[in-house]
């Protein structure tokens, strides 16, 4: 399978902004991903992004995409408890199988 | 949500039993996939489905099985459980949007003793 590589660990302040940052070495990858696990739970989607896209925003999420580089980021702005989760980030080539994930970034949030 | 519900929610099996892992959608969704999750490796595709009947090996097929008889249920089989199998199984479902993005059960724990 295609490798996707994430840190595990992420540690913030809340209020602070974090930066999830995912690797892949698929260069035909065509649809990018991110999801959201909570303790006990199935995984959540976040947001995605098109290859042919630099950035995506939504709300407090920033999504950003070098595609030379096959990077994707995730920038969570004023990072609350609540976001504290498992992230996972995912590329497919086709969409509609072969979705490939990254090992998850643990984001744990600091009172 | 995408209205799946997976059963059971948890098992506890000895090595050797066969075991089949339910997963139930109600959005009329046509692709249907498991994965396994395991620390370490994030989530890996076990086996999908493309359709009624029709169904694809995924990156980490060896000892499951599936069937997909109506669009609503997919089942997963583990003919003869092992330690190896041990491990949190997600069922998820696409529709036909412009994303495909999947849309997961809430998981089942398995532990194979």
């Amino acid at each position: 399978g295609e490798d996707v590589e994430q840190s595990l660990f992420l540690s913030v302040r809340e209020g602070d902004s974090s930066v999830i940052n995912c690797t892949y070495t698929d260069s035909s990858s065509t649809y990018l991903y991110w999801y959201k696990q909570e303790p006990g739970a199935g995984l959540q989607l976040l947001t995605y992004i098109f290859s042919n896209m630099d950035m995506k925003q939504d709300q407090r999420l920033t999504v950003l995409l070098n595609k030379k580089d096959k990077h994707l980021s995730l920038r969570i702005a004023d990072t609350q408890t609540g976001d504290s989760a498992i992230y996972f980030c995912a590329e497919s080539e086709t969409g509609a199988n072969n979705l490939f994930f990254g090992t998850g970034t643990r984001l744990t949030v600091i009172p | 949500d995408a209205g799946i519900t997976q059963s059971p929610r948890h098992k506890v099996t000895e090595t050797g039993t066969p075991v089949t892992l339910r997963c139930h959608q109600t959005e009329n969704h046509r692709y249907m996939y498991w994965y396994r999750q395991d620390p370490g490796h994030g989530l890996r595709l076990i086996h999908y489905s493309y359709g009624v009947k029709d169904t694809d090996k995924g990156e980490v097929s060896d000892g499951y099985s599936v069937s997909r008889s109506k669009t609503e249920d997919f089942l997963l089989t583990l003919e003869s459980a092992t330690s190896s199998q041990t491990s949190v199984y997600f069922c998820a479902t696409a529709g036909t949007g412009e994303t495909y993005e999947q849309y997961f059960g809430p998981g089942t724990r398995l532990t194979v003793t």
